[in-house]
C-alpha cells in the first residue's frame, strides 16, 4: 500500500475564487488520480495526473476548470477554479498500484462553496 | 459503457448479524474488482479480486468474485457497530476505476 496525505482537509470558499488541493505520497508511484464525490453520490473520476505531461480528463471535466499539476512521482495538485456552490464536494486523490488494478485513497478534502 | 450496480442500497442490522452485500458489473476488458469501506471521507481499501472462485478473507470480512456471472459478494459475519459505513464496489477496466453507488450499512447495538 501507500501512505497518502492531502491538504487542506477542509475549506470553505467564496464563489468565484479558486482552491488548490495538494496530494503527497510517501513513495514514487506512476499513477495518480483525482476524484470528486458530491453529496450523496459515489466517486467520479476527474482525471489521471500524468507525470511530466498534461493530465488526462474524463468526460465532463476540463482543464480550465480543474487544472492539475504532477511535477514528480510523489506529488500532485488539483485546482478547483472559479468555484460555484455546485463544486461543493469531497475531493480525493488516489494512487494506483499493480498497474492501477489496486488503488488507495488519500484522506480527502471537503470543500464547501458559499 | 462500464456499469456497477450494488444492492441493497441500504441495510440496517443488529450487532452479531451476518450480512451479504452484492455487486454486479458490466465492464470492457475487466482487470479487477475492488471493495472499499467509506466511513467519513476517504474509502479504505478492503479487497482486490481478479480471479473467480477464490475467496479473499480478512477477519470477519470475506469476498468472492464470479467472472462468469459478473458479480461479487462481500460478507461480514458477527457484525459490530464499527462496521457501520458505506461499502463501495469498484471495477477497473479499460477506463480506470468505476464505482458503484455503494451500500450503506448501519449496525445497531
Amino acid at each position: 500500500s501507500a501512505v497518502i496525505s492531502q491538504k487542506p482537509s477542509r475549506d470553505i470558499c467564496q464563489r468565484g475564487t479558486s482552491l488548490t488541493i495538494q496530494c503527497q505520497v510517501d513513495s514514487q508511484v506512476t499513477m495518480m488520480f483525482w476524484y470528486r464525490q458530491q453529496p450523496g453520490q459515489s466517486l467520479t473520476l476527474i482525471a489521471t495526473a500524468n507525470q511530466g505531461s498534461e493530465a488526462t480528463y474524463e468526460s465532463g471535466f476540463v482543464i480550465d476548470k480543474f487544472p492539475i499539476s504532477r511535477p514528480n512521482l510523489t506529488f500532485s495538485t488539483l485546482t478547483v477554479s472559479n468555484m460555484s456552490p455546485e463544486d461543493s464536494s469531497i475531493y480525493l486523490c488516489s494512487v494506483g498500484l499493480q498497474g492501477a488494478r489496486e488503488q488507495y485513497f488519500g484522506p480527502g478534502t471537503r470543500l464547501t462553496v458559499t | 459503457e462500464d456499469k456497477v450496480v450494488q444492492s441493497p442500497l441500504s441495510l440496517v442490522v443488529h450487532e452479531g448479524d451476518t450480512v451479504t452485500l452484492n455487486c454486479s458489473y458490466e465492464v470492457t476488458n475487466f482487470r479487477s474488482l475492488l471493495w472499499y469501506k467509506q466511513e467519513k471521507k476517504a474509502p479504505t481499501f478492503l479487497f482486490m479480486l481478479t480471479s473467480s472462485g477464490i475467496e479473499k478473507k480478512s477477519g470477519r470480512l470475506s469476498s468472492i468474485l464470479d467472472k462468469k456471472e459478473l458479480f461479487s459478494i462481500l460478507n461480514i459475519t458477527a457484525t459490530q457497530t464499527g462496521d457501520s459505513a458505506i461499502y463501495l464496489c469498484a471495477i477497473t477496466g479499460a477506463n480506470n476505476l468505476f464505482f458503484g453507488t455503494g451500500t450503506r450499512l448501519t449496525v445497531i447495538p
